[in-house]
C-alpha cells in the first residue's frame, strides 16, 4: 500500500515569485510518481511524471519536480508563476506493479497580482 | 481525439434517490477507472475495469454503488439509494495497455454529485 502527504493545503504566492509544493510518499514497493493539476472548472490534467532515469522531470509550462528516493519526496517547483497557474495541484503515486493511483490531499495555489 | 467524457457534469438529488453517472473513455483504452473526492478529502480510488471485467473493486465503499462496463466501452456508476455522504466529485479515467506500468491515466472533468 502507498500513501501520499502534501504538506501544504494552500499556498498563496505573488505573480512572478517562485513556488514549491511539497509531496512526500511512503511505499513498500517501487513507485511511479505524478503531479496532476486541476484548473478551475476543469478536470484533472497530468502535469508531469517520473518513471525512471533522470530524477529531475519538467513540464512544458515551466514546472519541474525532483524525485528524491532517500527522502521519499517529489516536490514540485516553478521559478516564476503566472496568474494562470492558479489551480489545485495533486501529487500521486502508483506502484510499479499496480494500476491504481494514490493521491495526496491537494495543494491550492492562488497566484496574486 | 476526444478525451474522457463524463455525464452529467452536475447532479442534485434527494437522499434515497438513484443517480447514474456515465463515462466514455478515450477510444481504444482498455483500462477504465472510477475515483471520487468527497468534500475536503483526498481523491480516492473506487474501481478499475480492464475491458468489461472488474480488475479491482477494492475501493467501492458499499453495496449501494454498482459499476458496469458493458461491452468494454462506456461505463456507468449507479448509486442507489444515495446518502448525504455520497456527495462529491466522481472522476472517471482511462489508460492504454494491459497490466502495470507508467502508462498515463487520463481523467475526465468529473461529475459533481450533491445529495440533499
Amino acid at each position: 500500500a502507498q500513501s501520499v502527504t502534501q504538506l501544504d493545503s494552500q499556498v498563496p504566492v505573488f505573480e512572478e515569485a517562485p513556488v514549491e509544493l511539497r509531496c512526500n510518499y511512503s511505499s513498500s514497493v517501487s513507485v511511479y510518481l505524478f503531479w496532476y493539476v486541476q484548473y478551475p472548472n476543469q478536470g484533472l490534467q497530468l502535469l508531469l511524471k517520473y518513471l525512471s532515469g533522470s530524477t529531475l522531470v519538467e513540464s512544458i509550462n515551466g514546472f519541474e519536480a525532483e524525485f528524491n528516493k532517500s527522502q521519499t519526496s517529489f516536490h514540485l517547483r516553478k521559478p516564476s508563476v503566472h496568474i494562470s497557474d492558479t489551480a489545485e495541484y495533486f501529487c500521486a503515486v502508483k506502484g510499479a506493479a499496480g494500476n491504481k493511483l494514490t493521491f495526496g490531499g491537494g495543494t491550492r495555489v492562488l497566484v496574486k497580482p | 481525439e476526444a478525451g474522457v467524457t463524463q455525464f452529467p457534469s452536475h447532479s442534485v438529488i434527494e437522499k434515497g434517490q438513484t443517480v447514474t453517472l456515465r463515462c466514455d473513455p478515450i477510444s481504444g483504452h482498455d483500462n477504465l477507472y472510477w475515483y471520487r473526492r468527497v468534500m475536503g478529502k483526498e481523491i480516492k480510488f473506487l474501481l478499475h475495469f480492464v475491458k468489461e471485467s472488474k480488475q479491482d473493486e477494492s475501493g467501492m465503499p458499499n453495496n449501494r454503488f454498482l459499476a458496469e462496463r458493458t461491452g468494454g466501452t462506456y461505463s456507468t456508476l449507479k448509486v442507489q439509494p444515495a446518502e448525504l455522504e455520497d456527495s462529491g466529485v466522481y472522476f472517471c479515467a482511462s489508460s492504454q495497455g494491459r497490466g502495470a506500468g507508467g502508462n498515463t491515466i487520463y481523467f475526465g472533468e468529473g461529475s459533481w454529485l450533491t445529495v440533499v
